[in-house]
């Protein structure tokens, strides 16, 4: 069983470009989690989504961020107009089920963004 | 004041010695989690807890929940533990959103 695959592991965008950044859950899982990380700062969550539904995107910035589970496929994470504040480690993570008190999340590599 | 703080924020030792990492809580959880985060590298979660203690090999992990507290322990510490340790914290809702703490760097001298 492959772990959360996360492609690309780097990719460099200049400013004003999209990013757009796939993760792919373990098999079997149909909840995803994306955190960024920026640069000598903490992880921070973004979003959570099911698939086919965004469940909460309190973290997400207001503009130039959305994200999406398709019913197939992996999840997208995409930026428009990336600035360079955007410049940071984005991790994913998945889980089998949502709630149960033994819920873990697995991680995915991360994709490092970094913006000229 | 962060909801979840460690401590030390960074921490070295000498091959062999034992660890401890420390994080507090402001805030009503439902689990708490240690992740582990080499240089450069994925996130690896360690354990998650919600009562108790918990060993995987070298590594213990306690929690208290009345006094909002866990710690990670390492025993017999090793050069290949030098890593960022993460503590993270999943609050009341009925999914897995994690609070993290800023992490501590251990780095493990031969």
């Amino acid at each position: 069983n492959a772990g959360v695959m996360q492609n690309p592991r780097h990719l460099v965008r200049r400013r004003g470009q999209e990013a757009r950044l796939r993760c792919s859950p373990m098999k079997g899982h149909s909840h995803v989690y994306w955190y960024r990380q920026l640069p000598e700062e903490g992880l921070k969550f973004m979003v959570y989504l099911q698939k086919e539904n965004i469940i909460d995107e309190s973290g997400m910035p207001k503009e130039r961020f959305s994200a999406e589970f398709p019913k197939e496929g992996p999840s997208i994470l995409r930026i428009q107009q990336v600035v360079r504040g955007d410049s940071a480690a984005y991790f994913c993570a998945s889980s089998p089920i949502a709630g149960a008190i033994q819920e873990t999340q697995y991680f995915g590599p991360g994709t490092r963004l970094l913006v000229l | 004041k962060n909801e979840v703080e460690q401590s030390p924020q960074n921490l070295t030792a000498q091959e062999g010695e034992f660890i401890t990492i420390n994080c507090s809580y402001s805030v009503g959880i439902s689990a708490l989690h240690w992740l582990q985060q080499h240089p450069g590298g994925g996130i690896v979660s360690l354990f998650m807890l919600s009562s108790g203690k918990k060993k995987h090999g070298r590594l213990i992990a306690t929690i208290n929940i009345q006094e909002k507290h866990s710690s990670l322990h390492i025993t017999a510490s090793h050069p290949r533990d030098s890593a960022v340790y993460i503590c993270a914290v999943r609050g009341g809702t009925s999914y897995g959103k994690l609070t993290f703490g800023q992490g501590t760097i251990l780095t493990v001298h031969p």
